[in-house]
């Protein structure tokens, strides 16, 4: 079972600021990292799956880069609105022979209008 | 378009009665199927996964157990539940074959043992 930190637990934002916050994991025998958005009496939903160092994607106003040498990931959310108020679930993935996912504790976002 | 159904929505049992929530999917075949339980305070922590009919593995021992009668139906079962069963279940699937697919949630189970 992989050592995986989210930080921070939580954070309020105003609408319009920005904000990032971080997954850190063991950079030994990566695989992939996933990020998933949980809402309130909604089910976590995939927003990236990311396997090179170095990689960053994007959806929308949100981004996620990537630096499995030394273990982490950053989600950036640009001009947050009240609708990204939810969870942001990090899990990276080790090894290539089996689909386990360690899932962080999350970042919970509360954009504040 | 593929669905996944899960139910009940919520459940409150007693101590050292069974227990038996379902997951089906529509729109897929052969998918990779997986049950995740979220205790209190704690990560989404892997229960269960299948990657076809009759084929289960756990990966935390426990007083569960899972099972998958048909291709795109997941039960996971116990029966005698523990309050320490207490917690948010969700059944999750993804595409077999593609290697980093990700994970399909349904909308989960809250189980509270009392």
């Amino acid at each position: 079972i992989l050592n995986v930190e989210q930080s921070p637990q939580s954070l309020h934002v105003q609408e319009g600021d920005s904000t990032n916050f971080t997954c850190s994991f063991p950079s030994s025998n990566f695989y992939a990292l996933h990020w998933y958005r949980w809402e309130t009496a909604k089910s976590p939903e995939a927003l990236f799956v990311m396997t090179l160092n170095g990689d960053e994607k994007k959806k929308g106003r949100i981004s996620a880069t990537l630096n499995t040498k030394e273990g982490y990931s950053y989600l950036y959310i640009k001009g947050s609105q009240p609708e990204d108020s939810a969870t942001y679930l990090c899990a990276p993935r080790s090894g290539a022979g089996s689909y386990q996912l360690t899932f962080g504790k999350g970042t919970k976002l509360s954009v504040i209008p | 378009s593929q669905t996944i159904h899960q139910w009940p929505a919520t459940l409150v049992q007693p101590v050292g009665s069974p227990l038996s929530l379902e997951c089906t999917v529509e729109g897929t075949s052969n998918p990779n199927l997986y049950w995740y339980r979220q205790a209190a305070g704690r990560g989404l922590q892997l229960l269960f996964y299948s990657v076809g009919i009759g084929q289960i593995s756990s990966e935390v021992p426990q007083n569960l157990s899972a099972s998958r009668p048909q291709d795109r139906q997941f039960i996971l079962s116990s029966k005698k539940l523990l309050l320490s069963d207490s917690g948010f279940y969700l059944c999750a699937w993804r595409v077999n074959g593609q290697d980093n697919s990700p994970l399909h949630f349904g909308n989960g189970t809250r189980l509270t043992v009392t």
